[in-house]
């Protein structure tokens, strides 16, 4: 089954615990992303990778680290969490970014900064 | 400004029911244009994608682009009670390498 997959799905940490969001996809998508999603604001971009090694910032990016050493692998890394970072985190995969490839999602990762 | 501007809601209607779901958005380049569903614990998945103006319809689904005014629509004939979801319009920007989700509408569809 073509899937994209987050882990952990529930996560509660405190200011300052370094921490990753694993992200991994099944179906050889060459564009990731991730995503997180506010009351009233909406998916708003993090970090997006077109390829291998290839990443860049999305509209959100402080805070936030990611890599992409293997092509099934986004990991989200938060170096030293704030409370700021509380939100839905959401990652995607499509086969490009370009019109009409779609983009498939995650179940989401709630996490809870203290 | 957003770029893409969508009334949270929440919009609440009956079984049977014609929804109307709408977004503006601001850069007149903007050509692709997507809707999203996203159940309760659930990521989104794309339930529409249109190209330029017009109307593209799916079943009891139809998505309509109107380019002069900058709006785009999604109509849900015959809404069910499976119909309650967030929907998120989603706009790829000129070139292609970002989408622009709004904030979505929470759908209630009552049986």
């Amino acid at each position: 089954e073509a899937q994209v997959t987050q882990n952990p799905r529930y996560l509660i940490t405190v200011t300052g615990k370094k921490l990753t969001v694993t992200c991994s996809q099944n179906m050889n998508h060459e564009y990731m992303s991730w995503y997180r999603q506010d009351p009233g604001l909406g998916l708003r971009q993090i970090y997006y990778s077109m390829n291998v090694e290839v990443t860049d910032k999305g509209d959100v990016p402080e805070g936030y680290k990611v890599s992409r050493k293997e092509k099934r692998n986004f990991p989200l890394i938060l170096e030293s969490p704030s409370p700021n970072q509380t939100s839905l985190y959401f990652c995607a995969s499509s086969l490009s970014n370009a019109a009409k490839n779609i983009q498939y999602f995650g179940a989401g990762t709630r996490l809870s900064v203290l | 400004q957003k770029e893409v501007e969508q009334d949270p809601g929440p919009l609440s209607v009956p079984e049977g029911a014609i929804v109307s779901l709408n977004c503006t958005y601001s850069n007149s380049a903007f050509q692709y244009f997507m809707w999203y569903r996203q159940y309760s614990r659930k990521g989104p998945e794309l339930l529409m994608y249109t190209y330029s103006s017009g109307n593209k319809e799916d079943g009891r689904f139809t998505a309509q682009v109107d380019k002069s005014s900058k709006y785009i629509s999604l109509f849900i004939r015959d809404s069910q009670p499976s119909d309650s979801a967030t929907y998120l319009c989603a706009i790829l920007n000129t070139g292609g390498f970002k989408t622009i989700f709004g904030a979505g509408t929470r759908l209630f569809v009552k049986a």
